[in-house]
């Protein structure tokens, strides 16, 4: 069965770093989408991504955050200068209809 | 703007059924589905309602009222391994039609023996 996959699993990195999170969505699918949870949070709508380019962006998704699908398979989220509060569980998904969502990347900032 | 309420915490017995209820106001209805999420893990889809009335997929249900602005999810025969949040969220049709989901807070059941 298809499935959404992500990279890394974990990612520790110290305050003020870039970091790139992975994402490989299904590959029939045209909307893309990357979501947070903070721990004990609820889940948090970032930003959708279709026909390359943002089509919606939250709140959340300032200008230390970009996305890109640099080839035909990979939708990556960038934070370009890492804070603590960017700690979270960093969730894409991807859809045709229904949403899948991948296991998600564990991002620490020390 | 939107907001979508569900209980917080649930405890049901191993066997039994349990409803999870979920209401939502949203600008722009689109659908409402159901997650599941166990702790650590990625939302496992369950189930979508976009007309009111009554989904069935073996042991889960989800019913939907689009004029009461309410939902909820009917887990049968509980079992061990249902223990995980169940989320609610609607996809919100925006002015981009994008179809980003908006999550309740989740509601945590708990199954016991």
């Amino acid at each position: 069965e298809p499935e959404v996959t992500q990279t890394p699993s974990h990612q520790v990195t110290q305050m003020g770093q870039e970091v790139i999170l992975r994402c490989v969505p299904i590959s029939n699918h045209l909307y893309f989408y990357w979501y947070r949870q903070i721990l004990g949070q609820k889940v948090e709508f970032l930003v959708s991504f279709y026909n390359n380019e943002i089509s919606e962006k939250s709140e959340i998704f300032d200008d230390q955050f970009s996305v890109e699908r640099p080839d035909g398979s990979n939708f990556t989220l960038k934070i370009r200068s890492t804070k603590l509060e960017d700690s979270a569980m960093y969730f894409c998904a991807s859809s045709d209809y229904e949403q899948f969502f991948g296991p998600g990347t564990r991002l620490t900032v020390l | 703007g939107q907001n979508i309420d569900q209980p917080t915490e649930m405890t049901a017995t191993e066997g039994a059924i349990v409803q999870i209820n979920c209401t939502y106001q949203t600008s722009g209805f689109n659908g409402l589905f159901w997650y599941q999420q166990h702790a650590g893990e990625a939302p496992t889809f369950l189930s979508y309602n976009v007309l009111d009335g009554l989904e069935e997929k073996g042991r889960f249900s989800s019913f939907l009222s689009r004029s009461k602005g309410y939902s909820y999810l009917l887990l049968k025969e509980l079992q061990m391994k249902d223990s995980a949040s169940y989320l609610c969220a609607v996809r919100d049709r925006g002015s981009s039609n994008t179809g980003k989901l908006i999550f309740g807070q989740g509601t945590t059941l708990q199954v016991k023996p």
